[in-house]
């Protein structure tokens, strides 16, 4: 079973700073990668994917991907207290292409 | 476009009592998931239908958890007979196609107390 571990949390930071999120994984053969948000009592949204290794940017939003060093993390640029939530990192499985989560770290926005 | 659909929306049971879902997908997409989230964990793959045929089904605890998906649309989800272990949000997604390049919708999930 692959794993996925991420630090719980909670991730606190003010108001317009940069929120920096990591997720390691284990299996070096995991080639695409994911981060969803979930607000309390809601089910997760996508917020990006990554393939390959390097950043990807969008909006506020930049994932980076470092494979050799198996991990993958999320940028939150100028942090809005509407950012708050559970960011959850997860990756494609094998050849079902299904989705491992990681138990999602708690980030808190301070005003 | 309608999002995923899913009934009902909490259920509280005793445990060694049955329990189903409903899950109805968005039009057309092929991939259908259930997942189970325990609170403080993130969601965890039971079952994976593509169209009416189960994909992957390696970590759905076949004694008592069974689901189907009858003509490659609607699904159900049963427990029998539950247990305290069970409780849990489960969550019902579906996608395109089969890959990481589509996006899975999630519904918005059954909340399963067990008592």
């Amino acid at each position: 079973q692959k794993e996925v571990e991420q630090n719980s949390g909670p991730l606190s930071v003010p108001e317009g700073a940069i929120a920096s999120l990591n997720c390691t994984y284990s299996d070096r053969g995991s080639q695409s990668f994911f981060w969803y948000r979930q607000y309390s009592g809601k089910s997760p949204e996508l917020i990006m994917f990554i393939y390959s290794n390097g950043d990807k940017e969008d909006g506020r939003f930049t994932a980076q991907l470092n494979k050799a060093s198996q991990y993958v993390s999320l940028l939150i640029r100028d942090s809005q207290p509407s950012d708050s939530a559970t960011y959850l990192c997860a990756l494609e499985g094998d050849s079902s292409y299904k989705l491992i989560f990681g138990s999602g770290t708690r980030l808190l926005v301070r005003p | 476009e309608a999002g995923v659909a899913q009934s009902p929306r909490y259920k509280i049971i005793e445990k060694r009592q049955s329990v189903a879902f409903w899950c109805n997908p968005i039009s057309g997409h092929a991939t259908l998931y259930w997942y189970q989230q325990i609170l403080g964990q993130g969601p965890k793959l039971l079952i994976q239908f593509q169209n009416n045929g189960v994909v992957d089904d390696s970590q759905l605890p076949k004694d008592r958890f069974s689901a189907e998906r009858l003509k490659g649309v609607d699904s159900t989800l049963k427990i029998q007979p539950a247990k305290l272990e069970d409780s849990a949000v489960y969550l019902c997604a579906s996608s395109l196609g089969r890959t990481g390049s589509y996006e899975q919708d999630f519904g918005p999930g059954t909340r399963l107390t067990v008592t």
